[in-house]
């Protein structure tokens, strides 16, 4: 089945630096690649998606890079706020309807 | 428009016992889908539920199952409660649950098996 890979597990900025987060897959039928951002006591909420027809999306300040041929992706946030730090999970989506999500990085900006 | 709402948002209960958890979708979307996130193995698939049919499942044990109602509302229960089933289930909802279609979590339900 599909593996997804999620580097690193904690990572750390001071407030207005970029934050890049990164993802590798396994199955080269993935062709959806969400991005999730869960603060402590609530649900995963989606923050920005990549279909594999595109190699870059971006939403204000959220970016993702997708690489189809070294299976991997990518979230970059820039110019990072307080409120950015949360757990963020990337998932892909191979075949059927099941998101497989990478264990997922604790980003903490410091102000 | 409402969310994912999840019912109950904690429950402690001790091995041996069952549990149900409910889960009621954004309205109109008819598929939902359940999750089991846990410090070890992060977030897994369970099963996805479309039209009161069961569509999909992951590779948990019979113990786990669940059921879509007319409503699309959804339970899941879990039989026989072991340690390990101590965990946060989080549901999420689309529309219609096809290939590639963004799924909208709940806050889900927290259990803790004594």
């Amino acid at each position: 089945g599909e593996n997804v890979e999620q580097h690193p597990s904690t990572l750390s900025v001071q407030e207005g630096d970029s934050a890049v987060i990164k993802c590798t897959y396994s199955d080269s039928a993935s062709n959806y690649f969400p991005w999730y951002k869960q603060e402590l006591g609530k649900g995963p909420q989606l923050i920005i998606d990549i279909r594999s027809n595109v190699g870059e999306k971006k939403d204000q300040r959220i970016a993702v890079t997708l690489n189809k041929t070294a299976k991997h992706f990518s979230l970059h946030i820039t110019e990072t706020q307080p409120e950015d730090s949360a757990v963020y999970f990337c998932a892909a989506c191979a075949s059927g309807y099941a998101l497989n999500f990478g264990k997922g990085t604790s980003l903490l900006v410091t102000p | 428009k409402a969310g994912v709402t999840q019912t109950p948002r904690y429950l402690i209960k001790t091995r041996g016992q069952q549990v149900t958890l409910s889960c009621s979708p954004i309205s109109g979307h008819r598929s939902v889908s359940w999750y089991q996130q846990t410090p070890g193995q992060g977030l897994q698939f369970l099963f996805e539920y479309f039209s009161e049919t069961q569509r999909n499942k992951g590779n948990f044990p019979g113990r786990f199952s669940g059921r879509q109602f007319s409503n699309s509302r959804s339970e899941m229960n879990v039989s026989t409660l072991e340690l390990g089933d101590s965990a946060l289930y989080l549901c999420a909802s689309s529309r219609e649950g096809g290939f590639a279609e963004t799924q909208y979590f709940g806050p889900g339900t927290r259990l803790l098996v004594l």
